[in-house]
């Protein structure tokens, strides 16, 4: 299996800020990686595709690149409802695996 | 919009099986790959399986001497079928659509939670 890997697991901004947040693959998987946001109680929500490919109804401030191993995804101005937890997804090859997740709080 | 809505039991008993069924709304289903997902506060988010519009699937290899997946294309729905659980089975579980182009996971239900327990 393909291990994810995320950094920092945690890390605390302000409204305005700008914020990244990395992902590692044990192996390279190209371009097939995809974020997600998920607040507490609910599902996660699919932010980008593809390593940088903005998903339907979400926010120019999210933007996500890399290739091969080393991913970033990106929120150039921090919102209140951005405050969260960010997953990536390897979908390269099955079976399909999640990094472990990156909190963002106050 | 699409929607999709899980539904089955809350609670299931050790060595049973654990029964799931996803119903899609809204949507095209003959278009899509359709997924399972869990989630545990011990192991974070774990792919299940995904089932395509014909039955195609492709199981994690972890779970898949345990696992079933299946679909009622008349009905459009799918379901998930876990057998002998245990409480490490206990989770929130997720039906989801996959893109299919780059398997992204783009709609998803929003989760029940089965507790195995006796």
């Amino acid at each position: 299996d393909i291990q994810m890997t995320q950094s920092p697991s945690s890390l605390s901004a302000s409204v305005g800020d700008r914020v990244t947040v990395s992902c590692r693959a044990s192996q390279s998987i190209n371009i097939y990686l995809n974020w997600y946001q998920q607040k507490p109680g609910k599902a996660p929500n699919l932010l980008i595709y593809a390593a940088s490919s903005l998903q339907g109804g979400v926010p120019s401030r999210f933007s996500g690149s890399g290739s091969g191993t080393d991913f970033t995804l990106t929120i150039s101005s921090l919102q209140p409802e951005d405050f969260a937890t960010y997953f990536c997804q390897q979908s390269h090859s099955t079976p399909f695996t999640f990094g472990p997740g990156t909190k963002v709080d106050i | 919009q699409v929607q999709l809505q899980e539904s089955g039991p809350g609670l299931v008993r050790p060595s049973e099986a654990l029964s799931l069924t996803c119903t899609v709304s809204g949507g095209s289903f003959s278009s899509y790959y359709w997924s399972w997902i869990r989630q545990s506060p011990g192991k974070g988010l774990e792919w299940i399986g995904y089932i395509s519009y014909s039955g195609s699937t492709n199981y994690n290899p972890s779970l898949k001497s345990r696992v079933t997946i299946s679909v009622d294309t008349s009905k459009n729905r799918f379901s998930l079928k876990l057998s002998s659980v245990t409480a490490a089975d206990t989770a929130v579980y997720y039906c989801a659509r996959d893109n299919l182009g780059e398997n992204a996971l783009d709609v998803w239900g929003q989760g029940t939670l089965v507790t195995v327990s006796s």
